[in-house]
């Protein structure tokens, strides 16, 4: 299996509205990552988690948060965003031994 | 990690070869040269990496200067679904580490 999986595929949300997105990997990847892009714009890199830890944080708003609950998943919760927040978040996972990082499809979150 | 320039855009015809170049002078002895490609709508994709050797896999082989301050992916016979948005990233290989992508090069493959 070398998929990372994101779920939804696409999510359209007010702005006092709460929801997640999912990414989750089986491939024993450590490093997993979320990336915001924007349309004609290349990934922009939001988080970065090392064995299940917060290792890099780009001064991203309080009102997205992420969550590693174990090593396969990886979720980004979302609280009160702003339409500017609209965009395809695409989570990567990677070995980092030597690899390259592997995506997902992406989630094409709309803000209402 | 290190800053890549490529060209904003590039043409090639179907059947030939594809060589999309990247500069990086400033990269460390410790940055490996990775390239990627996004095709419209999708996540990006891995193509191939290297230290300071030519690489070679099955997508394409990567060209590292001896000075290593510039590279050239070549894709050996391009086709329609090569057309992309491809991304040279220089980056330290170390675990947890930052993959920050640059602008990239738009490569059109025309038949």
């Amino acid at each position: 299996d070398t998929e990372v999986t994101q779920t939804p595929k696409h999510l359209v949300m007010g702005m006092t509205n709460k929801k997640s997105l999912k990414c989750e990997q089986h491939m024993g990847h450590r490093a997993m990552y979320w990336y915001k892009q924007k349309a004609k714009k290349p990934p922009e890199l939001m988080f970065v988690y090392s064995y299940e830890k917060l290792s890099i944080n780009e001064s991203v708003p309080s009102r997205f948060s992420p969550e590693c609950p174990n090593s396969s998943l990886l979720n980004l919760h979302l609280h009160a965003l702003q339409p500017e927040d609209s965009a395809l978040y695409l989570c990567a996972s990677s070995h980092d031994r030597g690899q390259g990082a592997f995506f997902g499809q992406g989630t094409r979150l709309t803000v209402v | 990690d290190a800053k890549t320039t490529q060209p904003t855009s590039m043409d090639c015809a179907e059947g030939r070869a594809a060589n999309l170049p990247c500069n990086h002078s400033t990269i460390s002895g410790n940055e490996y040269v990775y390239w990627y490609r996004q095709i419209h709508s999708q996540g990006p994709q891995y193509i191939i990496h290297g230290l300071k050797n030519n690489e070679t896999n099955e997508m394409a082989s990567l060209i590292i200067t001896e000075d290593r301050k510039s590279s050239t992916l070549i894709l050996p016979h391009a086709t329609l679904r090569d057309t992309a948005v491809y991304y040279c990233i220089v980056r330290v290989l170390e675990y947890g580490n930052k993959l920050v992508f640059g602008a990239g090069t738009i490569l059109r493959v025309k038949s």
